[in-house]
């Protein structure tokens, strides 16, 4: 069974960083791309980054690009997302997910990790 | 960026009933399109991909159609654990991107 669980998540101050991580089992870790999307409260979801199996390719949303870094360890099968220079509107719940044949196809879901950037 | 616009915003329909959710995108992309259930308090769920591939697990009362622009979530049989909200995603090119979701509710 896949399993996909998240953490890091937590309250944090206008500018500061956070760097979640994500644990996963269940499969063959290092065939597959990953992504994190997010989703504020009351809004839509929104793909905020990706990377390849290798680690070769990284993806990022406009609004995150030059902040955020996405990157995997496919000997631990984790997969992070550093997160600098936080503003108020990175707040919403972040998951974890995993590709299919695609990184497009978000197959399987962490439960999710509640980021606050509040002062 | 390729916006995803869904239609209606909300439907409220009785067991039994078919429902009909529509997503329609700003530009071609082609066949790459997927259908997301979600419900409160838990992570999204797979349903279609690739426009009419019903993901792992998923019932046959669950089905997608469409290419190109225009785009079907069918799902028949409606029951009361239906009741969610409804994302359509492409990934036809980068940023994927998310329509603003149907809500679902059975009477």
């Amino acid at each position: 069974e896949v399993q996909l669980l998240e953490s890091g998540g937590g309250l944090v101050q206008p500018g500061g960083s956070l760097r979640l991580s994500c644990a996963a089992s269940g499969f063959t870790f290092s065939s597959y791309a990953m992504s994190w999307v997010r989703q504020a409260s009351g809004k839509g979801l929104e793909w905020v980054s990706g990377v390849s199996d290798s680690g070769g390719y990284t993806y990022y949303a406009d609004s995150v690009k030059g902040r955020f870094t996405i990157s995997r360890d496919n000997s631990k099968n984790t997969v992070h997302l550093q997160m600098n220079s936080l503003r108020a509107e990175d707040t919403a719940v972040y998951y974890c997910a995993k590709g299919s044949t695609s990184l497009g196809i978000a197959e399987a879901w962490g439960q999710g990790t509640l980021v606050t950037v509040s002062s | 960026e390729i916006v995803l616009t869904q239609s209606p915003a909300t439907l409220s329909l009785s067991p039994g009933e078919r429902a009909t959710l529509s997503c329609r995108a700003s530009q071609s992309v082609r066949s790459y399109l997927a259908w997301y259930q979600h419900k409160p308090g838990q992570p999204p769920r797979l349903l279609i991909y690739d426009a009419s591939n019903r993901a792992t697990g998923i019932p046959a009362r669950f089905s997608g159609s469409g290419s190109g622009t225009d785009f079907t979530l069918t799902i028949t049989s409606l029951e009361p654990e239906d009741s969610a909200l409804y994302y359509c995603q492409q990934r036809s090119s980068w940023p994927y991107t998310f329509g603003q979701g149907t809500e679902l509710e059975i009477k």
